[in-house]
This record gives C-alpha cells, structure tokens and sequence, in this order.
C-alpha cells in the first residue's frame, strides 16, 4: 500500500484478554518499529525489527507482550492477559533503512481502551 | 541520564507571524535529528531531518537549526496558518543506531 497500514484501528478489550495488533509496513521497507503513546504523552519505543529479527526489544515493558514480524513484511504485536495501564495508541512505524538517516514513516495507530 | 525536552506548554501565535518550537537535549550524541507533525487522532508525520554535521536545513516555509554544542534544535514555521497547528515532536537518532527518541512534543496553535 501507499503508507502504513494499522488494524484495528480501535480494540476495546477485557482485563485479563489478549489482543493482536497488526501493522503492515510500506513495501520495500526493512526497518519496522512499533511505539506506545499514552494521552498527553510523548512516544514509547517499544522494538524494532530489521527484516524479520528483532535486535532490540528492550521497550516492551513485560513479558506479557510480544512481537513478530514475517516475509520481511507484516508485523503483530500480541499483549497477553491485557492490563488497564496497557491502555494507549499502539503506533507502527516503517523507514527504509536501519539508520536513521531518513524519517520513518507512522500509521495512524490502534487505539486499545482495556476495561 | 537522557533526556528530551520540548516545551510541554501549548504555544499560541497570530498568523502570519513567525513560530519557533525548541528541541533541547543532554547526554545524548545525535547523528540526526528528525522533526514531526502530529494531529489529534493520527500518528506523527516527518517534516525535516537535520544531520550532527549541518547547522541548518529548509523546507518550504519551515527551517531546522542545529546546535550541537548547546544541544539544541529550533524549529520555525514562517507565515503562519491555521493549519499549521498541531503537535510537534522532535525525535534523535544516536550514532550508529536505529532507534528514534522522541520528545514529549509541543501543542501550537495559530489564532486566525
């Protein structure tokens, strides 16, 4: 597609639920990144993934949460057993090259609400 | 330890008038420095991407400086719109690193 795609673009789950939060990357682009956003404020990095291994997953704030990514292309985030201060946007973002020396490229987020 | 800092109070100008949002930075080695726009509901948007080793960079109506030894970054928005209010983030990128650190980025509101 054009840009990054994000799905759900809202998810309103039950405490103790898991949920699967899907982004798919601009084609072409290896570096995948998904950050978290609670109200107010700034970007939480959580991992970064060059083509489909994850050098970095030193953000995901519990065990409880995972990531994959497959084909170089598609990437899920899983938050197992979904706790209320799990509630935030969850942004992806693609850029086209592992440094940073271009601007990554952020889909509109899903918006998860635990209740 | 690191640390971003954006100015966390909303900004408000006249339009036509000339914005000029600060990045400041400590005990970090940026390679780049990146600038977004982010609108309510919707994710960040890049702008403009400054390099260690420039110390200005221009686009249309929008000018980066970077200041390496006061660890700063400016950002202005000449003749100002309505529609240029929004958030705006500014991001490092260390070297040697992929990892994009955001600011907690700063509201500007343009009044017609």
């Amino acid at each position: 597609g054009a840009g990054v795609s994000q799905s759900p673009s809202n998810k309103v789950t039950e405490k103790g639920k898991d949920v699967e939060l899907r982004c798919d990357p601009i084609s072409g682009h290896t570096a995948l990144y998904w950050y978290r956003q609670s109200l107010g404020q700034g970007l939480e990095f959580l991992i970064y993934f060059q083509g489909n291994s994850a050098p970095d997953k030193s953000g995901l704030p519990s065990d409880r949460f995972s990531a994959e990514r497959t084909g170089g292309s598609v990437s899920t985030l899983t938050i197992q057993r979904t706790q209320q201060e799990d509630s935030a946007v969850y942004l992806c973002a693609s850029s086209l090259t592992q440094v940073g020396g271009r601007g990554a490229f952020f889909g509109q987020g899903t918006r998860l609400t635990v209740v | 330890s690191q640390k971003i800092e954006q100015n966390s109070e909303a900004l408000n100008i006249q339009e036509g008038k000339t914005a000029t949002l600060t990045c400041n930075y400590t005990n970090y080695s940026p390679a780049y420095l990146q600038w977004y726009r982010q609108d309510p509901g919707r994710g960040p948007v890049f702008l403009l991407l400054i390099r260690e080793n420039e110390k200005e960079k221009r686009k249309e109506r929008l000018k980066v400086t970077f200041d390496t030894t006061l660890k700063q970054s400016l950002f202005h928005i000449t003749a100002s719109q309505p529609a240029d209010s929004a958030t705006y983030l500014c991001a490092l990128v260390a070297s040697g690193t992929y990892k994009y650190i955001f600011g907690t980025g700063t509201r500007l509101k343009v009044l017609a």
